[in-house]
């Protein structure tokens, strides 16, 4: 089976571009979420969404960073302008939520490495 | 304060040698607990998830403290292999499930 894809795997650009990352999350994955990982933050949850509906996107750092998930087969990340504090590996996982059979496992993506210059 | 947070590293270690991690969460509804590993320029891969009695895999070993807000991960035997790094995870009922990480404690295992 197919895990989750994200693309670009690596994104160089310009500071005021605008940047658009994807996810397509594993079939039957209900709960999607963005995270950042920077050396100095770590790994930050930035928005999830449960049945394609955002539920909290109290990380997402400020109104150039915008996500949807028109339906449950495909996620986008954005951000405009881009700026050279926003380079990070931004990761997209998936999950089939908490239930008595599941624990909340996630699936990570391999990553869109962004670098603005 | 941080909702997790874990010991600061990195930890560098002999093979052979037995090593543990803790973490400790800050909301006390917090549901599930999780231990993920991360290999260098990868993406985190889950490792194993903590229960209430501890649970063991092979030479990993995971206690939960609900009491103290605590958890640990028990290396023993380290082998080369097991470098990278490992985030403790925390799951948090908000609306429906959000997963939080703490910022990961880098292990280096040498010959």
């Amino acid at each position: 089976d197919a895990g989750v894809i994200q693309s670009p795997r690596h994104e160089v650009t310009e500071m005021g571009q605008e940047v658009t990352l994807r996810c397509k999350p594993i079939s039957g994955h209900n709960s999607l979420f963005w995270y950042r990982q920077t050396m100095m933050r770590g790994l930050e949850l930035l928005i999830y969404f449960n049945n394609n509906v955002p539920i909290d996107d109290s990380g997402m750092p400020e109104d150039r960073f915008s996500a949807k998930m028109p339906n449950a087969s495909f996620s986008t990340l954005k951000i405009q302008p881009s700026e050279p504090r926003d380079s990070a590996v931004y990761f997209c996982a998936t999950g089939t939520g908490v239930s008595n059979r599941n624990t909340g496992e996630l699936f990570f993506g391999e990553g869109s490495r962004l670098t603005v210059l | 304060r941080k909702e997790v947070e874990q010991d600061p590293g990195p930890f560098n270690v002999p093979e052979g040698a037995t090593v543990a991690f803790n973490c400790t969460y800050s909301n006390s509804a917090s549901q599930s607990f999780f231990w993920y590993r991360q290999d260098c320029r990868k993406e985190p891969k889950l490792l194993m998830s903590v229960y209430s009695s501890g649970n063991e895999d092979g030479r990993f070993t995971a206690q939960l403290n609900r009491a103290s807000q605590y958890i640990s991960l028990l290396i023993r035997d380290s082998k080369l292999s097991d470098s990278a790094t490992y985030l403790c995870a925390v799951n948090m009922r908000t609306g429906g499930f959000k997963t939080i990480f703490g910022a990961g404690t880098r292990l280096f295992v040498k010959a």
